[in-house]
């Protein structure tokens, strides 16, 4: 069966620091991968999907980028955090027989001070 | 602009009464339609949708919506409702014209609150 990874669950980091959260699926090959931001506690935000290794499309532009290494793994970065990146951010995957059902990780809650 | 419109905040119901959560969209073309839960702290759960067809779905959990075109909405229901029911409720759209890449567009979210 498929499983989806979101590390670290928390993070506490001071403004202007680097991020990087990651997120990795099993169980499947070329997933859709997605990133999106929850902001207090209640609607989302498309940031970034991607159909295959190395492609990213943004939907928003901010100050955080996604990289795709490897086709299972999905990243989220940013190389100088603000305050306006605190949030919950969820990477999600579809693939296979359940193409149109988006499946969630856990997600990662940010908190820049 | 395509959108969705979750237009209560928060529903409360007593336990054993039914329950309702108004979802209304604005997109172009057939969407297909989603509903998600989320439990605090947590990533969304996945509970039903409409592609095609009878318009009544049933989902996880005992949940149903149903899919009124001619209203564009697309309700969430459940006969009875339990405690364990009480989250957050995501109603969301993807165009029919999205590529294919399921990019959903989110509505606001409705808090369930479930009473003893």
């Amino acid at each position: 069966s498929q499983t989806i990874h979101q590390w670290p669950a928390t993070l506490v980091q001071p403004v202007g620091s680097p991020l990087s959260l990651e997120c990795t699926v099993e169980g499947t090959s070329n997933p859709n991968l997605y990133w999106y931001r929850q902001a207090a506690g209640r609607g989302l935000q498309l940031l970034f999907y991607s159909v295959g290794i190395g492609q990213i499309s943004s939907e928003v532009p901010q100050n955080l980028s996604a990289s795709r290494p490897q086709d299972r793994q999905f990243i989220l970065s940013s190389k100088k955090l603000l305050l306006s990146d605190s949030g919950f951010y969820l990477c999600a995957w579809t693939g296979g027989s359940g193409a149109n059902v988006l499946t969630f990780g856990a997600g990662s809650r940010l908190t820049v001070l | 602009a395509q959108s969705v419109a979750q237009p209560e905040d928060q529903v409360n119901v007593a336990e054993g009464n039914p329950l309702t959560v108004k979802c209304t969209y604005s997109v172009s073309g057939n969407p297909y339609l989603f509903w998600y839960v989320q439990y605090p702290n947590r990533g969304l759960q996945f509970l039903l949708k409409y592609i095609t067809g009878d318009n009544l779905v049933k989902g996880s959990y005992g949940f149903e919506a149903e899919f009124n075109k001619s209203q564009t909405s697309f309700h969430l229901k459940k006969p009875s409702a339990l405690v364990s029911d009480s989250a957050l409720y995501f109603c969301a759209v993807r165009p029919y014209f999205s590529g294919g890449y399921n990019k959903l567009i989110f509505g606001a979210g409705t808090r369930l609150a479930v009473h003893p």
